[in-house]
This record gives structure tokens, C-alpha cells and sequence, in this order.
């Protein structure tokens, strides 16, 4: 079924060390992975993005890579901020029966100074 | 542009009652959607649409009706509200169905007494 699996659902790690986020996909068509950031109390926002036809994308302390083989794909912080502190989703777009963006269950992420 | 904009952001309902959720967007998006977010549940797909008079059920659709009479506008209605639709939604929109940023709303809290 339509499906995306995230974890784990709680993280803590200490500033200045690296986060590690994953998430599973079960339709072999998706072909766009992003990954969101939510504050508390506020609306999601898109934090970095990847298409299916690279493996690795980064932007600054965060990266995403995907293996599309085994429909895993990751997301990394390095370098920790308190600032990082928040929830994070994956998502993946579902083709079957129209295209839908279906969202992990999300990890909630402490940083702790 | 003021982006996705929601009302109310706060409402109580009495078990039984109905009521719309109000979501416009000025950014001549095709792509609209509701989500509903619960604790340690992510973002849950309710219902969507890919353009002006489509739309189709998303994981959750059942308890809520949606229309797309304009690209501006989705309207989502509570037919007769119950605790268990107590939640955050979310409205949300993007250029296309697939490979672009998904902007969402502020959110509503909705409280089903």
C-alpha cells in the first residue's frame, strides 16, 4: 500500500554531533523524496529535496541521499544546533490511483547544548 | 503573495455539528491538499486535487468532503463532527503534482467536544 515508513521517532544527540533520519518507500514510480522541518506550533517547510535521478544532494550541514534499488532514503544534519530542534518528515509521491504526497510519521529531533 | 491562508485557525465543535475549513492560495498552484496531523501519527493525506473540479480521497477521507470550483479555492467540510477528528489541519498547495515544494498553511486547530 501507499506507505512511508520513518525513523526512529525520537532522536537526541549533542550539539556538534551528527543526526541520521530514515525513511523507506513502497512505490518503485516515486521519483521525488522531500524532507520538512517543523517548529512547534508552526507550519512544515521544505528543508532540502531529491529527484530519483541522483543518489546525493546537499546543502550546507544537511544532506539527503537516496537508494532507490533498496527505496531507502536518509537524511543528515551534521554539526548539530539547538536550533535544530525540531520535527522532521519525509514524504514520498505516490502514482498509484492519482499522485499523491504521502508523509513519514516524523522523528522529533532534541539537540541538546 | 500571501501564500496558503486557512480559517479559522481555532474552532470547537460540538459532536454532531458541521462546519468548512476555509483554504485559498494566490500562487495559481494546480495542486491542493488537506492533511491532518496527530500526535505520533505525521501528516495524514485526506483528501486532494490536481486542478479546478478534480479531486480524489487521499489515507483518510472518510468523515470530510472537499470541492475545487476554483484553482483559488479548497474547502474542506466536516459533515457531522466526533472526537476522533479532533486535529491540526493542514492546507496545502504546489505548482504541479509531483517534483516541487509543497507550501502549507498556518494550520487549524480543531477541537471536536
Amino acid at each position: 500500500g501507499e506507505n512511508v515508513e520513518q525513523h526512529p521517532s525520537t532522536l537526541s544527540v549533542q550539539e556538534g554531533d551528527s543526526a541520521v533520519i530514515k525513511c523507506t518507500y513502497s512505490d518503485s514510480a516515486s521519483n521525488y523524496f522531500p524532507w520538512y522541518k517543523q517548529e512547534l506550533g508552526k507550519r512544515p517547510q521544505l528543508i532540502i529535496d531529491i529527484r530519483s535521478n541522483v543518489g546525493e544532494k546537499k546543502d550546507q550541514r544537511i544532506a539527503v541521499t537516496l537508494n532507490k534499488t533498496a527505496k531507502h532514503f536518509s537524511l543528515h544534519i551534521t554539526e548539530t544546533q539547538p536550533e535544530d530542534s525540531a520535527v522532521y518528515f519525509c514524504a514520498a509521491i505516490y502514482h498509484t490511483g492519482g499522485f499523491k504526497t504521502i508523509f513519514g510519521a516524523g522523528t522529533r529531533l532534541f539537540v541538546k547544548a | 503573495n500571501a501564500g496558503v491562508t486557512q480559517t479559522p485557525k481555532f474552532q470547537v465543535l460540538k459532536t454532531g455539528q458541521s462546519m468548512t475549513l476555509q483554504c485559498a492560495q494566490d500562487m495559481n498552484h494546480e495542486y491542493m491538499s488537506w492533511y491532518r496531523q496527530d500526535p505520533g501519527m505525521g501528516l495524514r493525506l485526506i483528501h486532494y486535487s490536481v486542478g479546478a473540479g478534480i479531486t480524489d480521497q487521499g489515507e483518510v477521507p472518510n468523515g470530510y468532503n472537499v470541492s475545487r470550483s476554483t484553482t483559488e479555492d479548497f474547502p474542506l467540510r466536516l459533515l457531522s463532527a466526533a472526537p476522533s477528528q479532533t486535529s491540526v489541519y493542514f492546507c496545502a498547495s504546489s505548482p504541479r503534482v509531483t517534483g516541487n515544494t509543497i507550501y502549507f498553511g498556518e494550520g487549524s486547530w480543531l477541537t471536536v467536544v
